[in-house]
């Protein structure tokens, strides 16, 4: 079955420093989706994407953030400056229409910690 | 109030116990409905989706009350491998497919 896959599965960054995360999503899927969760707290959305723009996001998604599909496979969260506050773990999805017509497809998530 | 409201439990039953879960959610503009199931330190995975009808899928059954803004999840026969945080999911308003997650309802299936 496919699958979307992230890079990396653990980063840790210093305050201050700018970080990539990457997605892959499934091939035929046309939205795409970040999410966090910091521990122990709801899934938030982020951001969603589709025909290569931002179509919402979210509050917590501030000038700090931006997302990309630099090559018609990978999609990327930048986060520019992180903050202690960043440290969560992120999850790419990715769906074949809009989520609520067509299921969620998550990856495994990359466990940001920011120190 | 809460977008999304569940009860965080922990809900701890035998195994082959029936457990319900309910949700409560905020926008009665919302379309679209979901339970989907997070084991620990792992991505959300989808388990259904609920139907203003009502639907059942094996062990599962959903039920939608759009006039109480009320979901519900009712597991029967509970399995071991049915332990994890079933979470409640709605669809905002926005129609760019941004989904609104409840704070999850842990299960735990004892033997």
């Amino acid at each position: 079955e496919p699958e979307v896959t992230q890079t990396p599965s653990h980063q840790v960054t210093q305050m201050g420093q700018e970080v990539i995360l990457r997605c892959v999503p499934i091939s035929n899927h046309l939205y795409f989706y970040w999410y966090r969760q910091i521990l122990g707290q709801k899934v938030e959305f982020l951001v969603s994407f589709y025909n290569n723009e931002i179509s919402e996001k979210s509050e917590i998604f501030d000038d700090q953030f931006s997302v990309e599909r630099p090559d018609g496979s990978n999609f990327t969260l930048k986060i520019r400056s992180t903050k202690l506050e960043d440290s969560a773990m992120y999850f790419c999805a990715s769906s074949e229409r809009t989520a609520d017509n067509s299921p969620l497809h998550f990856g495994n998530g990359t466990r940001l910690t920011v120190t | 109030r809460k977008e999304v409201e569940q009860d965080p439990g922990p809900f701890n039953v035998p195994e082959g116990a029936t457990v319900a879960f309910n949700c409560t959610y905020s926008n009665s503009a919302s379309q679209s409905f979901f339970w989907y199931r997070q084991d620990c330190r792992k991505e959300p995975k989808l388990l259904m989706s609920v139907y203003s009808s009502g639907n059942e899928d094996g062990r599962f059954t959903a039920q939608l009350n759009r006039a109480s803004q009320y979901i519900s999840l009712l597991i029967r026969d509970s399995k071991l491998s049915d332990s994890a945080t079933y979470l409640c999911v709605v669809s905002s308003r926005s129609n760019t497919g941004k989904l609104i997650f409840g704070q999850g309802t842990t299960l735990q299936v004892k033997p």
